[in-house]
């Protein structure tokens, strides 16, 4: 069975800092995606980045990158120049390359953005 | 504005009755899903429905139920079987199920049972 575990219940930086969040996934398959969602406040669950396993660039999304390591089986999300508006949750996901097509999800980590 | 509503957006029930859950979409998509969420964890799968009038059970699909009679709507009945029901509770879909396609999310609704 497939898991993914997000070491990090919390994390707090101050406004315009660099941070990184952990993701570790654990799988014995060779086809898979990659997410990284928010869920501000509000609870409105966003799509921050995706990262299909075959690919080895890293995705990219404006201030948000990842680093994703296949053979350490881990995805961490960096988000460069940190905003308070970057202040939620942010879960961890994964999505075997199925007919199932199941996302798993981390349990999150909860991300405060200081002024 | 295309999305996904979801309502109510606070529920209350008390034990032993039945609840429904409304989701409904206007994107055009043919997979829809049911996730339950509970503080400290991540998304739990319900149900999901890739077709309309077809639906397979999730992870946690005992004490619940759902039907697909069109495609914009993917309600989710919460019986007196579901031992724990209070939870938030978020409706998504996405283009169709295959991995490559965003699920996008309601604003979910928060159910209480007292």
């Amino acid at each position: 069975a497939q898991t993914v575990t997000q070491s990090q219940p919390e994390m707090s930086v101050q406004e315009a800092e660099t941070v990184t969040l952990s993701c570790t996934y654990d799988t014995s398959e060779n086809n898979y995606y990659l997410f990284w969602y928010k869920q501000p406040p509000s609870r409105q669950m966003i799509l921050v980045i995706r990262q299909e396993a075959y690919k080895q660039q890293n995705a990219t999304e404006n201030r948000f990158s990842v680093n994703f390591q296949k053979a350490a089986k881990s995805f961490s999300l960096k988000i460069s120049d940190s905003q308070l508006g970057d202040t939620a949750m942010y879960f961890c996901a994964f999505m075997l390359l199925d007919s199932n097509y199941q996302l798993i999800w981390g349990a999150g980590t909860k991300l405060i953005i200081k002024p | 504005d295309g999305g996904i509503t979801q309502s109510p957006k606070y529920l209350f029930r008390k034990e032993g009755q039945n609840v429904t859950l409304s989701c409904e979409q206007n994107l055009n998509h043919d997979a829809m899903y049911w996730y339950r969420q509970d503080p400290g964890q991540g998304l739990r799968l319900i149900y999901y429905s890739q077709i309309v009038n077809d639906f397979q059970k999730g992870d946690i699909a005992e004490g619940y139920s759902v039907s697909r009679e069109k495609k914009e709507s993917f309600p989710l009945t919460v019986t007196s079987a579901q031992k724990n029901p209070t939870a938030f509770y978020l409706c998504a879909s996405s283009i169709d199920a295959s991995t490559n396609n965003e699920q996008f999310f309601g604003p979910g609704t928060r159910l209480t049972v007292l």
